[in-house]
């Protein structure tokens, strides 16, 4: 079965980095794009990027563009995102979501989230 | 950017209520368009894509319409275990990005 398996919570300073990596099995890692999507206390989701695990290419939110960067790693499994220069407001459940083949291009799989706090 | 905007942001229902829950694009979308539920402190799971098409394991009392701007979400008959926050989610844009509704809360009443 389909596993989206995330690393764990972290705490950061104000103008630190985190990396949250996602690991995936149950399905072929090279076939299917992962997003990753955040979601601050109390608020909607909100899509921050995607990577195409065949090849490598990247889409970035442009509210994130500059701060952000996806990569993925065949031989592991593990796609991972970091997210440079943190602001108190990038406090939030950072979700992987692997996105199915179905028409409308839905998120048909989700890891458990990772919490990032930011605090000084 | 395309907007969505779901309406209405909270509903109290009781067991058994059809339930129907809207989402507005702010430009149209043709029928990219997706629904999920989620529980506090889970992951969102997938419910309905392409706007009317279910999602596999997912019961057939949850529905989706709709195309263009206006979109539905109905739950025929609420069940205990749907009482949850529903998201929209839109994938049209050129180039794709992806956009969600704010999310409307499903309460116990």
């Amino acid at each position: 079965q389909v596993q989206l398996v995330q690393s764990g919570a972290e705490v950061k300073k104000p103008g630190a980095s985190v990396k949250v990596s996602c690991k995936a099995s149950g399905y072929s890692f090279n076939s299917y794009a992962m997003h990753w999507v955040r979601q601050a206390p109390g608020q909607r989701l909100e899509w921050m990027g995607w990577i195409n695990t065949g090849n490598g290419d990247t889409k970035y939110s442009h509210k994130f563009q500059g701060r952000v960067t996806i990569t993925s790693d065949t031989s592991a499994r593990t796609v991972s995102m970091e997210l440079s220069s943190l602001r108190f407001e990038d406090t939030a459940v950072y979700y992987c979501a692997k996105m199915g083949e179905a028409s409308g291009f839905p998120f048909d799989y989700w890891g458990q989230g990772t919490l990032v706090t930011v605090s000084s | 950017d395309i907007q969505m905007t779901q309406s209405p942001s909270s509903l109290s229902a009781s067991v058994g209520d059809r339930v129907t829950i809207s989402c507005r694009a702010s430009q149209t979308i043709s029928n990219y368009l997706n629904w999920y539920q989620q529980k506090p402190g889970k992951a969102p799971k997938l419910l309905i894509f392409a706007a009317s098409s279910l999602q596999s394991g997912v019961p057939s009392r949850f529905s989706g319409s709709g195309s263009g701007t206006d979109f539905t979400l109905t739950i025929s008959s609420l069940q205990p275990e749907d009482f949850a926050t529903y998201y929209c989610q839109q994938s049209y844009s050129a180039p794709r990005t992806w956009t969600f509704g704010q999310g409307t809360r499903v309460e116990i009443k």
